[in-house]
């Protein structure tokens, strides 16, 4: 079985550039989670879709931040305008319907300079 | 109340040694509790998981104690092998069927193990 695929593995840009990062989850899994995890923390839920529909965007900043799962399978988070602070990895994980374990991808590693 | 606090932030055992991480909560609506692997460079991997109905659970050399009252629980690497050496992350999630959350994991802050051969 494939895990979650995520792109760019890594990414640099300068602050207030835009960039955008992919996930394809599992095939088959229901729920997709967006996660940040800054250097030396836990990750930190950005946004939860359960098929197409936003579950839980409670931890994402809505002015700079934004993600959609069209069609409820691979997903899009986008970053317009970049801060340095937003330098993280960005991690992608899915599940399935009705269990508690979540498949994480190898995640992007944003750089904002 | 949405914490997870972990400890130590880093650890050195040696190989055959036994690993301790401890986490601490405060919210009583957790109702589940994993523990993620993760190797440089590497997203999380599930590496063992608990409900508080038991206090312990043992897959091979990992186990999971549970003290619902202290709201406290720990995971145990036995005989610890080089290869175990990775950042070792608790969780917990709220009861997915209250009345407002989503079942989100929260995270503790991660223990760098570092096993010596």
């Amino acid at each position: 079985e494939a895990g979650v695929a995520q792109s760019p593995r890594y990414k640099i840009i300068e602050k207030r550039q835009s960039v955008a990062f992919w996930c394809n989850p599992i095939s088959g899994h229901a729920t997709l989670y967006w996660y940040q995890q800054i250097l030396g923390q836990g990750p930190k839920l950005l946004i939860q879709f359960q098929n197409n529909g936003v579950v839980d965007d409670s931890q994402l900043p809505k002015d700079r931040f934004s993600a959609e799962r069209l069609k409820g399978v691979d997903s899009t988070l986008k970053i317009q305008p970049a801060k340095l602070e937003d330098s993280a990895v960005y991690l992608c994980a899915s599940s399935p319907a009705g269990t508690d374990t979540q498949y994480f991808g190898p995640g992007t590693r944003l750089t904002v300079l | 109340q949405q914490q997870v606090k972990q400890s130590p932030q880093s650890l050195i055992v040696q190989k055959g040694g036994i690993s301790i991480i401890n986490c601490a909560y405060e919210n009583t609506a957790f109702d589940y509790f994993p523990w993620y692997q993760q190797f440089p460079g590497k997203g999380p991997a599930l590496l063992i998981a608990i409900r508080p109905d038991v206090s312990e659970k043992k897959e091979g050399r990992f186990t999971i104690s549970f003290n619902k009252s202290a709201k406290q629980f720990s995971l145990h690497i036995m005989d610890s092998q080089p290869g175990d050496s990775a950042t070792y992350f608790c969780a917990a999630r709220s009861n997915m069927y209250g009345s407002s959350n989503t079942g989100k994991l929260i995270f503790g802050q991660g223990t760098t193990l570092q096993v010596k051969p």
